[in-house]
């Protein structure tokens, strides 16, 4: 039974262009959660998701952030027009129940803008 | 919002030593987890507490839920170099839908072989 994945690992963009990250949750988990990690710092939740809905998206900056989690396929967390600020790993976490404790997290993303 | 505050933020010792770490909140909190985070790893749940007051092992591991609920600590006993990494606490509030998980900003553990 594969972990959450994440892809990719790494991602370079430059001010301006999109990121697209994805998270496939583990086999049979219909709820993701998305966090976001500066250096030095704790995790920052940005939103949760269940399939084809958004349950909570408090933690989402207002403007050029986006997320879905489709019937079919991965969750996908976006970045439109991406700035240096952007710059950290992203995490995907799933589990099988709302805010089940047994969260289960990928490898993250680690974003870099330049 | 709310906060957690982890304590201490860093900690070097040497191996075999015992490490205790806390987190405490002015918030009262229904669950209390502990995860730990190696370099370039997502972070791992290590010990989750449910009832105020538990007391939970998993090797030489022990977390405690505080009994005002609004802390927790994690000891680690005769502390080994694979124990370096990120120790997170992290808090669950609300209930529903409203529910939330709030992190504390970790404490870096570096372990001197």
């Amino acid at each position: 039974n594969a972990g959450v994945m994440q892809n990719p690992r790494h991602l370079v963009r430059r001010r301006g262009q999109e990121a697209r990250l994805r998270c496939s949750p583990m086999k049979g988990h219909s709820h993701v959660y998305w966090y976001r990690q500066l250096p030095e710092e704790g995790l920052k939740f940005m939103v949760y998701l269940q399939k084809e809905n958004i349950i909570d998206e408090s933690g989402m900056p207002k403007e050029r952030f986006s997320a879905e989690f489709p019937k079919e396929g991965p969750s996908i967390l976006r970045i439109q027009q991406v700035v240096r600020g952007d710059s950290a790993a992203y995490f995907c976490a799933s589990s099988h129940r709302q805010m089940n404790t047994e969260a289960f997290f990928g490898q993250g993303t680690r974003l870099t803008v330049v | 919002g709310q906060q957690l505050n982890q304590s201490p933020q860093s900690m070097f010792i040497q191996e075999g030593e015992d490490v205790s770490m806390n987190c405490t909140s002015s918030s009262i909190f229904n669950t209390w987890l502990w995860y730990k985070q190696e370099p370039g790893e997502g972070p791992v749940l290590l010990i989750a507490l449910y009832k105020a007051g538990e007391l939970t092992s998993n090797g030489r591991l022990t977390a405690q839920f505080g009994i005002t609920r609004k802390d927790s600590f994690l000891n680690i006993s005769a502390s080994i170099p694979s124990d370096v990494g990120i120790y997170f606490c992290a808090g669950q509030l609300g209930a529903g839908n409203n529910r939330k998980l709030i992190w504390g900003l970790g404490t870096s553990l570096a372990v001197n072989p």
